[in-house]
């Protein structure tokens, strides 16, 4: 079964510091990945997704992640953060197989922002 | 505009009753799900449907219940053998043309038992 790894459950930077958010995934095919976000009471929002081609993904709000696959990982990064940049990341990846398109989330990483 | 509706937005349930969460999407998805947020837990899957009239047990769907009678709706049922169901509920839609689809959500239900 695929899992997701969030290894980092909060993080603190400070505003215009640079930022990275690690996932580890456990997958036996080629692997549909996502980040979502969420602010505090709402629902998810898709920050960016992978699922071919380019190992760089560019998403909304000036994020962007990186696929190795030889690591098994799909890091976010942001070069320089904002205040509203703080909430929890969500990173899943899609089981697409015998037709079923469901979402396994890692646990997240809750992101405060100091100003 | 489209999107996802959950109604209410906030549900307090007395111990040993019932209660049914709404959920809503005029996006024309065929799928919808329904997960469970507790804090540090990620989003667990509880039930989904891919089709009307048919749905499946997610990976914690003991004290719950759903139906699917409208290809818009997908209503959650809380019921009383469930014993621990404060929590946050979200419900999702996706398209099922193809893997690698977005999946969007709605704003949640918080519910809490008094």
């Amino acid at each position: 079964a695929q899992s997701v790894t969030q290894p980092d459950i909060h993080i603190t930077v400070s505003e215009g510091a640079s930022l990275e958010l690690r996932c580890n995934y456990s997958y036996g095919a080629t692997p549909y990945l996502f980040w979502y976000v969420q602010s505090p009471g709402q629902g998810l929002q898709l920050l960016l997704k992978y699922f071919s081609g380019d190992t760089l993904v560019q998403g909304i709000k000036g994020f962007e992640a990186e696929f190795k696959r030889s690591q098994s990982s799909f890091n976010l990064r942001k070069p320089s953060v904002h205040w509203s940049d703080a909430a929890e990341y969500f990173c899943a990846v899609e089981d697409s197989g015998a037709g079923s398109y469901q979402l396994t989330f890692g646990k997240g990483t809750k992101l405060s922002v100091i100003p | 505009d489209g999107g996802i509706t959950q109604s209410p937005k906030y549900l307090f349930r007395k111990e040993g009753q019932n209660v049914t969460l709404s959920c809503e999407q005029n996006l024309n998805h065929d799928a919808m799900y329904w997960y469970r947020q507790d804090p540090g837990q990620g989003l667990r899957l509880i039930y989904y449907s891919q089709i009307v009239n048919d749905f499946q047990k997610g990976d914690i769907a003991e004290g719950y219940s759903v139906s699917r009678e409208k290809k818009e709706s997908f209503p959650l049922t809380v019921t009383s053998a469930q014993k621990n169901p404060t929590a946050f509920y979200l419900c999702a839609s996706m398209r099922t043309t193809g893997p690698g689809t977005e999946a969007f959500f709605g704003q949640g239900t918080r519910l809490t038992v008094v």
